[in-house]
């Protein structure tokens, strides 16, 4: 079964500093969904990612999808206490990474 | 446009008891799905309904159960409830038409805290 592994776990930035993370699959990615949850509460869908080099915005994130490195990356410039939370990527509805819990200090 | 809702947002069960927690689509939308999320598992399917019927389902064991009624709204019984069960569940809607392009969104989710 598929797996997806995100790196770092958690990450801790100073305000303004740029920040990516990572969502490896253990299998071909043929689409890739990236999320942001505040702590106990539900997921907000960030992007939606459906094929190799693929690259999308919105405001300060950007997310690109490596298909030959089973890969995406979540990129945020100029972060904001408001970009903290958890990170999560998302294939096909039933598979999530582990997570990336981020802290953005003013 | 309503985003979709659980009901309840929080609740306090003893071992042993049964939960059946609740949830409302976004309108138009025909796919309904359950995770569960705990700190130790992260976020894990459940099972999804489509047009009253589970169309995939996740590795639960049988005390999980859902059932979709005919105005796509959900509901999710848990039986027999053990102390392992204390997780946020969160249901999320899609239109259900199937593919790459669907998008999913989430309710903000019911705790369960069994005691």
């Amino acid at each position: 079964s598929q797996e997806l592994e995100q790196s770092p776990q958690s990450l801790i930035v100073q305000e303004g500093k740029n920040l990516t993370i990572n969502c490896t699959s253990s299998k071909t990615l043929y689409g890739l969904y990236w999320y942001k949850q505040k702590y106990g509460e539900g997921l907000i869908f960030l992007m939606m990612l459906q094929k190799g080099g693929e690259e999308k915005s919105h405001e300060k994130i950007t997310a690109k999808l490596d298909e030959k490195k089973q890969q995406s990356s979540l990129h945020i410039t100029a972060s904001q206490p408001s970009h903290a939370g958890i990170y999560l990527c998302g294939a096909a509805f039933s598979i999530f990474g582990t997570g990336t819990r981020l802290k953005v200090l003013a | 446009k309503a985003g979709v809702t659980q009901t309840p947002r929080y609740l306090i069960k003893t071992r042993g008891q049964q939960v059946t927690l609740s949830c409302s689509p976004i309108s138009g939308h025909r796919s309904v799905s359950w995770y569960q999320q705990t700190p130790g598992q992260g976020l894990q399917f459940l099972f999804e309904y489509f047009s009253e019927t589970q169309r995939n389902k996740g590795n639960f064991p049988g005390r999980f159960s859902g059932r979709q009624f005919s105005n796509s709204r959900s509901e999710m019984n848990v039986s027999t409830l053990e102390l392992g069960d204390s997780a946020l569940y969160l249901c999320a809607s899609s239109l259900g038409a199937g593919g790459t392009q669907e998008t999913q969104y989430f309710g903000p989710g019911t705790r369960l805290l069994v005691l």
